[in-house]
């Protein structure tokens, strides 16, 4: 059964690069799309993009000016980096697994979360 | 971009209570509808995705239904697991999730 983990610093001071990863467990990483996902504390989610198992990507237009996603299929990990981070960018930050479906299906599989807090 | 709506943003039901949530985008999204299930401090489940295929595992007092722009999840006979915020998501143009749902007891 395949499972994901992010692991990241907790804390992330203003103006600088927040950097998470996603190691992908009891599976492949082929033939499929790898999300970021955030919910700050107390609202609802937002996707912040996603990279396929390819290496093509895509992200959400109101954040594609500073993410980055990449990924290391030999470590069966992709990563994120949000770069010139507020306090708007606290959330707990969620991988997240969709099928192929001739494009991305909904997110069947999904990380416990790490919260991510912006101070000085 | 493609907006979500939800209705009601919170609903207060009983165990064994049929319950249904509305959900509707901006612009037609086909059938590119998910529903998930979150708890507090956990990460959401999917529930249904494509409108109304109901994903492994989840109980089938679990439905949805729609197409287009409206869509509903609907709880056959509520159960005490199933109070949660409840998040529709539309997957037709990137992804957009719609503010949620909360289910509480009544």
């Amino acid at each position: 059964q395949v499972q994901l983990q992010e692991s990241g610093p907790g804390l992330v001071k203003p103006s600088e690069t927040l950097s998470l990863t996603c190691t992908v467990s009891g599976g492949s990483i082929s033939r499929y799309y790898w999300s970021w996902i955030r919910q700050p504390p107390g609202k609802g989610l937002e996707w912040i993009g996603y990279i396929y198992y390819s290496g093509s990507t895509n992200y959400n237009p109101s954040l594609k000016s500073r993410v980055t996603i990449s990924l290391d299929t030999s470590k069966n990990q992709f990563s994120l980096k949000l770069n010139s981070v507020t306090a708007a960018d606290t959330a707990v930050y969620y991988c997240a697994r969709a099928q192929d479906s001739s494009g991305p299906d909904a997110f069947d599989v999904w990380g416990q979360g790490t919260m991510v807090s912006v101070s000085s | 971009d493609i907006q979500m709506t939800q209705s009601p943003s919170t609903l207060s039901a009983s165990v064994g209570d049929r319950v249904t949530i509305s959900c509707r985008a901006s612009q037609s999204i086909s059938r590119w509808l998910a529903w998930y299930q979150q708890k507090p401090g956990k990460a959401p489940k999917l529930l249904i995705y494509k409108a109304s295929s109901l994903e492994s595992g989840v109980p089938s007092r679990f439905s949805g239904s729609g197409s287009g722009t409206d869509f509903t999840l609907t709880i056959s006979s509520l159960q005490p697991d199933d109070f949660a915020t409840y998040y529709c998501q539309q997957y037709n143009s990137y992804f957009t999730f719609g503010p949620g749902t909360k289910v509480d007891i009544k």
